[in-house]
């Protein structure tokens, strides 16, 4: 089976800036993971959907970024403006259901805000 | 909310000992736990994981071991081959959508 697609694979920008990245997740998964993973550490997590409703975005900066999922497959999520911290990998992941089932990553999309 | 520590940071071992990873958690209502392959450049990719009514769990040369009580779970390598290097995340998972919290990852390096 197809795996989960990103894209763009990397992306350039100056602070200020914004930016979108986009996800398609495995076909029939209902979960979609939007994950954050700065040099040298864990993968954090953004935001979960589960469909087109969000079940948890407690760790998204709202005052910059936003997500969505608007008919329940592929996702799209935005940064504006960029910060100088913002310079990441971006990790897109589904799961069939959530719940402790299997989290399959895409490959990510490299950010560098300068 | 969850904590998640991994120890120790880097571990190198040569060809053909065992590597044993450790992981803490903070919350004790955690019940699921993965343990993710990133090679340099790649996306991470599930290796072996267990859950909380289990205290063991092995896929051939894959172990991992899970102590509820002292709040910590081992990833177990045995015979260990030069494409094991990799960095290794541990993870819990919390709640009934089992959010992932990451620990900051081991590199491991086995020497030829």
């Amino acid at each position: 089976e197809a795996g989960v697609a990103q894209s763009p694979r990397y992306k350039i920008i100056e602070k200020r800036q914004s930016v979108a990245f986009w996800c398609n997740p495995i076909s029939g998964h209902a979960t979609l993971y939007w994950y954050q993973q700065i040099l040298g550490q864990g993968p954090k997590l953004l935001i979960q959907f589960q469909n087109n409703g969000v079940v948890d975005d407690s760790q998204l900066p709202k005052d910059r970024f936003s997500a969505e999922r608007l008919k329940g497959v592929d996702s799209t999520l935005k940064i504006q403006p960029a910060k100088l911290e913002d310079s990441a990998v971006y990790l897109c992941a589904s799961s069939l259901n959530g719940g402790g089932e299997t989290q399959y990553f895409g490959p990510g999309t490299r950010l560098l805000v300068l | 909310g969850e904590n998640v520590e991994q120890h120790p940071s880097t571990l190198s071992v040569q060809e053909g000992d065992s590597a044993v990873i450790k992981c803490t958690y903070s919350d004790s209502a955690s019940n699921y736990f993965p343990w993710y392959k990133q090679e340099l450049g790649k996306r991470p990719q599930l290796i072996i994981d267990i859950r909380s009514n289990v205290g063991e769990k092995k896929d051939q040369r894959i172990a991992v071991t899970l102590n509820k009580t002292a709040k910590h779970f081992s990833l177990h390598i045995t015979e260990t081959q030069p494409e094991d290097s990799a960095v290794y995340f541990c993870a819990a998972g919390t709640g009934a959508n089992s959010k992932l919290t990451f620990g900051k990852g081991i590199t491991l390096s086995v020497r030829p």
